[in-house]
């Protein structure tokens, strides 16, 4: 399986709501990573975990947070979302060591909108 | 700070024709550099990295540290070329971390 699997394709969220996106991979990568990327922008990392612990948070707000449960799983924590925090989040994982370390396996994204 | 310049948002050219994608950076250190490509309704991936040297669907990489530029090339375009090319930069340490460029969206013209 050399896939990385989101769900749920599309969420559409109000400001007040709590919701999940899952991130799944069997590749045996133990680097994960979350991106957001707006409309025709380059995606732009917000989180990375290594061996499940994250090891980057790039200054993102406080509602969105990441959880590791275990080497396939990758999740985001959404809570009291802007309407500017609409876009479509994506998945990466990669090895974490080695020469294929920097070789990022992206998920088809979820699109998100906050109303 | 890192950073990575892709000057052309939009790109044209005949099938058949050479084309070449421009990217340039900018980084203290040793960078890695990186082309990933999307097509239409496909998923974001990777095309190639300048360590490997390889020729990927035809198209070749040469990183240039003097001109700290790493673009990409193709001799004949084809159509199913047409995509959107980001240029991506990672840096050393243990981060693993992609810095994307802007992006450039390659039409080729029947």
């Amino acid at each position: 399986d050399t896939e990385v699997t989101q769900t749920p394709k599309h969420l559409v969220m109000g400001m007040t709501n709590k919701k999940s996106l899952k991130c799944e991979q069997h590749m045996g990568h133990r680097a994960m990573y979350w991106y957001k990327q707006k409309a025709k922008k380059p995606p732009e990392l917000m989180f990375v975990y290594s061996y499940e612990k994250l090891s980057i948070n790039e200054s993102v707000p406080s509602r969105f947070s990441p959880e590791c449960p275990n080497s396939s799983l990758l999740n985001l924590h959404l809570h009291a979302l802007q309407p500017e925090d609409s876009a479509l989040y994506l998945c990466a994982s990669s090895q974490r060591t080695g020469t294929n370390a920097h070789e990022q396996y992206f998920g088809p994204g979820t699109r998100l909108t906050v109303t | 700070a890192q950073r990575v310049t892709q000057p052309e948002k939009l790109l044209s050219v005949f099938k058949g024709a050479p084309v070449e994608l421009k990217c340039n950076y900018s980084y203290s250190g040793s960078p890695e550099l990186f082309w990933y490509v999307q097509y239409s309704r496909q998923r974001l991936q990777l095309l190639l990295r300048h360590i490997s040297r390889e020729s990927i669907k035809g198209f070749t990489a040469d990183l240039n540290k003097g001109e700290t530029s790493f673009h990409l090339k193709k001799p004949f375009a084809q159509e199913e070329d047409s995509a959107m090319y980001y240029c991506a930069l990672s840096g050393q340490g243990g981060a693993n971390n992609l810095f994307f460029g802007t992006g450039t969206r390659l039409t080729v013209i029947p």
